[in-house]
């Protein structure tokens, strides 16, 4: 267990929906990342938050946002879903220095029919 | 650009038999490597890391990995493996100037037959 919790674990909805993935940081970790894990385009890196604040952004697509709350958990929205927006959806938490390690929740499965 | 290229996608292996996974790395600045493990249906959980000094890096379950600056390779290694590190494994690299995030490679599936 590595301390991080996402929730939902699975996720099912219908394309052009909006759902929320919600993330809890290992105690004492102020940085929030978000990475999604698909078959064609592997483990991607999404956004960072660190202590409420966006700090990096990747390959992240305009539907989708993100935001960490004063408590520091975190939530990634995704609107106006599509098929290929079907993945993993990971969490991971750190302190902030390049040298700390990531800590990995379990995933949010996001099926969309 | 950083980038991390897993030479092998699968890797099949008798049960006690050694293994290397290979990784190589492209970067113009210094980096901190890690390989990630992944069980079916689970997380990603941390093997081992290089950030400075020994080349020669220890991790759980056995696992060990060699950092090659002149070959930017992180290879990892295990003399004798079970049929429980059947899994997926992630070499993955970032860099100090460029927060955190970390840049995946596309995985090496290791399956141990008995």
């Amino acid at each position: 267990d590595s301390g991080v919790t996402q929730t939902p674990k699975h996720l099912i909805t219908a394309t052009g929906q909006r759902v929320t993935l919600r993330c809890s940081p290992r105690s004492g970790d102020l940085s929030v990342y978000w990475y999604q894990q698909s078959l064609d385009q592997g483990l991607q890196f999404l956004i960072q938050y660190y202590n409420g604040e966006e700090r990096a952004k990747g390959n992240i697509l305009e539907r989708f946002s993100a935001q960490q709350f004063p408590d520091l958990h975190s939530e990634l929205n995704l609107s106006s879903l599509e098929l290929g927006d079907s993945a993993l959806y990971f969490c991971a938490s750190s302190m902030l220095l390049p040298t700390d390690t990531q800590y990995f929740g379990p995933g949010t499965r996001l099926t969309v029919l | 650009a950083q980038s991390v290229t897993q030479l092998d996608s699968q890797v099949p292996v008798f049960e006690e038999a050694p293994v290397e996974l290979r990784c190589n790395y492209s970067s113009s600045v210094s980096v901190y490597l890690f390989w990630y493990v992944q069980y079916p249906n689970q997380g990603l959980q941390l093997l081992l890391k290089y950030l400075s000094g020994s080349t020669l890096v220890k991790g759980i379950n056995g696992f060990e990995a060699e950092f090659n600056k002149s070959q930017t390779s992180f290879h990892l290694r295990k003399p004798s493996v079970h049929i429980s590190d059947t899994a997926e494994y992630f070499c993955a690299v970032k860099t100090g100037n460029q927060g955190g995030k970390l840049i995946f490679g596309q995985g090496t599936e290791l399956s141990v037959k008995p």
